[in-house]
């Protein structure tokens, strides 16, 4: 298992544009979350799911986010409509519950920049 | 609203002195604390972590203290190497099984000068 990839590792888009980012979590773990960083501040909640339920989604979710994680394995978030607040490096990590926060293992992230 | 800060945006120490990084929290509802280091161009890894219970633990160079009734943790890392230059978060749960997610503070960017 090579952990948590994400995929891209960058995009550029033009404001008003859809976008959508890939995480593939280590295999045996059952929880993925997303988190967002932006300059200088440290990573933010957005969501999370066990297996392929959503759990948890934070009021920074607005509603041009959306997140899938079909069959329990891979994730993808989409952002509708982006706007250049919307830059900023997309976090995903994985974990096994209930070890839960001990395991959590991040990606490398994808840096979106809005233009 | 800040739930766990870390004040110190930066921080330069020599190789082989102490590293002290601090952190403050102020929900009395955490009681599991991390802390990780993420390098440029890659995502945050695990350093070390406590429970509420303890108020020290211990991992090789890398010593984290909790002190709870200040609401205050810190790292040190002794003795502090060139490899160790990079930016540490703070994270804090109330919820150690991750029902809850982690909660993280800005960074400290820490220098190690050779």
């Amino acid at each position: 298992d090579t952990g948590v990839s994400q995929d891209p590792r960058h995009k550029i888009t033009k404001r008003g544009q859809n976008v959508t980012f890939r995480c593939d979590p280590i295999s045996e773990h059952n929880r993925l979350y997303w988190y967002r960083q932006t300059l200088g501040q440290g990573p933010e909640f957005l969501t999370y799911f066990q297996n392929e339920a959503q759990l948890e989604k934070s009021r920074l979710l607005s509603d041009r986010f959306s997140a899938e994680r079909p069959k329990g394995s891979f994730s993808t978030l989409e952002i509708q409509r982006t706007e250049q607040g919307d830059s900023a490096m997309y976090l995903c990590a994985s974990s096994l519950a209930p070890r839960g926060n001990y395991g959590y293992t991040f990606g490398s992230g994808t840096r979106l920049t809005v233009v | 609203d800040q739930q766990v800060k870390q004040n110190s945006p930066s921080l330069s120490v020599q190789e082989g002195r102490i590293s002290i990084l601090n952190c403050d929290y102020t929900n009395s509802m955490f009681d599991y604390f991390l802390w990780y280091k993420k390098y440029p161009a890659e995502g945050p890894t695990f350093l070390i972590s406590i429970s509420s219970i303890k108020d020290k633990n211990e991992d090789g160079r890398f010593t984290v203290f909790l002190n709870k009734s200040a609401k205050h943790l810190s790292l040190h890392i002794v003795p502090s190497q060139p490899g160790d230059s990079a930016v540490y978060f703070c994270a804090a749960s109330a919820d150690p099984s991750g029902n809850t997610p982690l909660v993280f503070g800005k960074g400290t960017r820490l220098s190690v000068i050779a």
